[in-house]
């Protein structure tokens, strides 16, 4: 079964908007931890942001929120002010437990931003 | 800058042949893992290794191997090569064990391996 799961194979978004790329998961485990890279056209993975399975708040880092709900085992990535530079392909990914940092992907979401 | 060195950045080869990626994860990160990046496949785990021994497995094929030195860089080793194993290799490095790290992946630049 797929441990993570994003649903969107790609979005456009007017640039300085804000875009909300969906990810859901699946683990039993109650220790996790959840996090966002960015891929851009030259390859590298950027790390975004992360948000733990214990932490009581949604990450925040600069244009970047991670709506987390535990519940619905989502955690949606919101990107504000929306930059041309912003175009890219978004991975989410799960690490499951403590001591195996093990990242399990999604098979992402490529974003466009159009000026 | 993630910190993290592949080399070769582009590798073209034939099939059957055998190719070594090597990696040099952040300086003071015991932790080494192998990623495969295919069209079809997505971002695959390959292999981890933690200060030289191996952690974990994923799908990583019996044609493939690797290690883990004592300066702690590691090598994957791709033989018998197919078509289908042309992708974006992509080497990540963590802290490792303990402490308050989240264990945040820092990738490499990745190593482009087109098999002909």
């Amino acid at each position: 079964a797929q441990k993570i799961t994003q649903t969107q194979p790609g979005m456009f978004v007017q640039e300085k908007e804000a875009v909300t790329l969906d990810c859901t998961y699946d683990t039993s485990d109650p220790s996790y931890g959840l996090f966002w890279y960015k891929q851009p056209s030259s390859g590298e993975m950027i790390f975004l942001i992360y948000q733990g399975s214990y932490d009581q708040q949604n990450a925040t880092e600069g244009r970047y929120s991670l709506n987390f709900q535990k519940a619905r085992k989502s955690a949606n990535l919101v990107i504000s002010a929306s930059q041309l530079g912003d175009s890219a392909m978004y991975f989410c990914a799960m690490r499951e437990g403590i001591g195996d940092y093990k990242l399990s992907f999604g098979a992402g979401t490529t974003v466009t931003v159009r000026a | 800058d993630s910190g993290v060195t592949q080399t070769p950045k582009h590798l073209i080869t034939a099939t059957g042949q055998r190719v070594t990626l090597r990696c040099s994860p952040r300086s003071g990160d015991l932790s080494v893992y192998w990623y495969q990046q295919s069209l079809d496949q997505g971002l695959q785990f390959l292999i981890q290794y933690y200060n030289g021994e191996e952690r974990a497995k994923g799908n990583i094929l019996e044609r493939f191997s690797a290690q883990q030195f004592p300066d702690l860089h590691s090598e994957l080793n791709l033989s018998s090569l197919e078509l289908g194993d042309s992708a974006l290799y992509f080497c990540a490095s963590s802290v490792g064990e303990g402490g308050l790290n989240t264990g945040e992946l820092f990738f490499g630049e990745g190593s482009r391996l087109t098999v002909l």
